[in-house]
């Protein structure tokens, strides 16, 4: 049991260049969401979904893209690298409403 | 949407002694309040969680109350230890998980 397995942990990008973050789990958790960490802001949800097919906007979707075809995957992805992008990124699960919400260890993300 | 608050933003404190750390939420649909903590470079960690049908809840040193006439939900740690320095985070989420943080206290236990 690996818990929410994010890859790649460290990632420099040139500014244009898009690339996806993956995270899987596998404790077959319904509710998956992405969230970005800056210096000073906390964490702020960009993505989340409630189940497989199902995904929705959270506070800062502006330039990433999710998807959720399996129950398992939820890949971030980014359209076209900026500046502003470069943050800590972090995946995370739970198994239902209200419950126990496990983090992934993080992606760092520099743009260039 | 939900807006989350902290203070103070930094606390020291004398090891053995007691910190406390409240935060202040703005919907009042709000159901479920974890709180976390993250050392430096790692992943936010939960350590202990209330809902909204409960006022409070411990779990050995850790505490967490809840007051939602005046939305505000409360940590406390007792006996605090070296151990316990780190950036803490309250969050709040009124329903699918979707947790608003608030920007986190640093807490600093000075041996």
């Amino acid at each position: 049991n690996a818990g929410v397995t994010q890859t790649p942990k460290f990632q420099v990008l040139k500014t244009g260049q898009s690339m996806t973050l993956q995270c899987a789990q596998d404790m077959n958790h319904e509710y998956m969401s992405w969230y970005r960490q800056d210096p000073g802001m906390g964490l702020r949800l960009i993505h989340y979904s409630v189940g497989a097919g199902i995904t929705d906007q959270g506070e800062v979707p502006n330039g990433y893209n999710v998807s959720r075809s399996t129950t398992e995957d939820f890949p971030l992805r980014l359209l076209s690298a900026a500046p502003s992008q470069t943050s800590v990124y972090f995946c995370a699960s739970s198994r239902r409403e209200r419950d126990t919400i496990y983090f992934g260890e993080g992606s760092w993300l520099t743009v260039v | 949407g939900e807006n989350v608050e902290q203070h103070p933003s930094t606390l020291s404190v004398q090891e053995g002694d007691s910190a406390v750390i409240k935060c202040t939420y703005s919907d009042s649909a709000s159901n479920y309040f974890p709180w976390y903590k993250q050392e430096l470079g790692k992943r936010p960690q939960l350590i202990i969680d209330i809902r909204s049908n409960v006022g409070e809840k411990k779990d050995q040193r850790i505490a967490v109350t809840l007051n939602k006439t005046a939305k505000h939900f409360s940590l406390h740690i007792t006996e605090t230890q070296p151990e316990d320095s780190a950036v803490y985070f309250c969050a709040a989420t009124r329903g699918n998980n979707r947790l608003a943080f608030g920007k986190g206290n640093q807490v600093v236990v000075i041996p």
